[in-house]
């Protein structure tokens, strides 16, 4: 059974800070890796997918790695600003009936001003 | 391009009655896979539907049913509710390729359930 587990379960830094959210999973037979956005209350905005034969993808001031062989990911977040505060959530999307996505419980980042 | 809207927004239920939620796919879109997120966790997979049928279930009870139309819109049905089944449940649009292959998911903002 896939689990995906993200490290820590909540950050606060000052802002201009660089930092990095970590995601672990538990079996590498996966079709991609997505790193989504939630704000409270709200549904989830996709920030970046990586395909499983991907080792990294770049979004502004947003870089996610992937190492398949380990199960692990990383986003990073450059330069962090008060509106990057949100929950960031790590997904894996499995290649099975029903191509479900598996979701950690998420890190509940606030950056302050 | 309209996006994956979901209604309602809010809803209030007491135990014991039944909920109906709706969602209408992306343009393009023929897949859709429901998630029940309860407060503080991530997302858990309900179900998936592709061309009407089922395709894929979660760790979820016969109480919880689903359905899509020709036009790709979908329901989630939930009978008997329980205090538990209180969560935000969220609908994701995506295209199933002729292989299988499937695409990025897009996500609704998801419908509020409060049960009482």
């Amino acid at each position: 059974k896939q689990e995906v587990t993200q490290i820590p379960a909540a950050l606060s830094v000052p802002e201009g800070e660089n930092l990095v959210l970590n995601c672990s999973f538990t079996d590498s037979a996966i079709y991609n890796l997505q790193w989504f956005r939630q704000d409270p209350g709200k549904g989830l905005t996709s920030l970046l997918l990586i395909q499983s034969s991907q080792r990294e993808q770049t979004s502004g001031r947003l870089n996610a790695s992937l190492d398949k062989s380990s199960g692990r990911s990383t986003l990073y977040i450059a330069a962090s600003q008060p509106g990057d505060s949100a929950t960031y959530l790590c997904a894996v999307l499995l290649m099975e009936y029903g191509n479900k996505l598996v979701f950690g419980a998420g890190t509940i980042l606030r950056v302050k001003s | 391009e309209t996006g994956v809207t979901q209604s309602p927004t809010h809803l209030i239920k007491t135990r014991g009655q039944q909920v109906t939620l709706r969602c209408s796919s992306q343009s393009g879109h023929n897949t859709v896979s429901w998630y029940q997120q309860a407060l503080g966790q991530g997302p858990q997979f309900i179900f998936q539907y592709y061309r009407e049928e089922e395709n894929g279930r979660g760790n979820f009870p016969p109480r919880f049913s689903g359905l899509q139309f020709p036009n790709y819109s979908s329901e989630l049905n939930v009978n008997a509710l329980e205090l538990d089944d209180s969560a935000l449940y969220l609908c994701a649009s995506s295209r199933t390729q002729t292989r299988g292959a499937q695409e990025t998911q897009y996500f609704g903002p998801g419908t509020r359930l409060l049960v009482l």
